[in-house]
């Protein structure tokens, strides 16, 4: 619907499992962001990448890794989770600033809820 | 208000009437605010932004206004409609490709 893509929608995952998050943009952006929402709470920046190298890691627990191939694909591994990181997470695309056509404008995937048992 | 800070948590409006959400910023310095809707089970959707050499900008059923004085935004939906309930949030630019959001103010249309 908007041109950001994520799947699953939905994810339960126990603390112990790994499990992988993806999206894909098709918006011919190259800067693609990970953030996590939480009930009641902004959303939180976490990862950004431009044209697909990791320029802004917002303090994230490293059980928490985010993979970039290309510009439009953007992924995040999970691995020993715990249950308060269940939340909503969403991705993101934009053309960054200071490139050709670029604006401070970010558009959002429909987000993979994730429950942590 | 909301704020990117403080949030109004719900405004109920009729169907028909006109819809102000409001939001407080902080930084005097932000030269770029955003308005997001997030229906239940969606992620945000943009709606339409202003950047701060503006003080008004109009969109579909939509206008944005910008009071750098008081660091106040505010999104008017002309003719609510039902369609409109949602969660609404602002944003402002808080440095190179980073924004800073607003908890949300949950829109309620009643017919």
């Amino acid at each position: 619907e908007t041109g950001v893509t994520q799947t699953p929608r939905h994810l339960v995952m126990g603390m112990t499992n790994k499990k992988s998050l993806k999206c894909e943009q098709h918006l011919g952006h190259n800067a693609m962001y990970w953030y996590k929402q939480s009930a009641k709470k902004p959303l939180e920046l976490m990862f950004v990448y431009n044209f697909k190298e990791q320029t802004e890691n917002n303090s994230v627990p490293s059980r928490f890794s985010p993979e970039c191939p290309n510009s439009s694909h953007l992924f995040l591994h999970l691995h020993t989770l715990q249950p308060e990181d269940s939340a909503l997470y969403l991705c993101a695309s934009s053309q960054p600033p200071a490139s050709q056509g670029g604006t401070d404008t970010q558009y959002f995937g429909p987000g993979t809820r994730l429950t942590v048992l | 208000g909301e704020s990117v800070g403080l949030h109004l948590p719900t405004l109920s409006v009729q169907e028909g009437d006109n819809s102000i959400i409001n939001c407080a910023y902080s930084n005097s310095a932000s030269d770029y605010f955003i308005w997001y809707k997030q229906e239940s089970g969606k992620g945000p959707q943009f709606i339409i932004d202003i950047r701060s050499n503006m003080d008004k900008r109009q969109g579909q059923r939509v206008t944005v206004l910008l009071n750098k004085t008081v660091k106040h935004l505010s999104l008017q939906i002309a003719a609510t409609q039902p369609g409109d309930s949602a969660v609404y949030f602002c944003a402002e630019k808080a440095g190179f490709q980073k924004l800073v959001f607003g908890t949300g103010t949950r829109l309620l249309v009643s017919p």
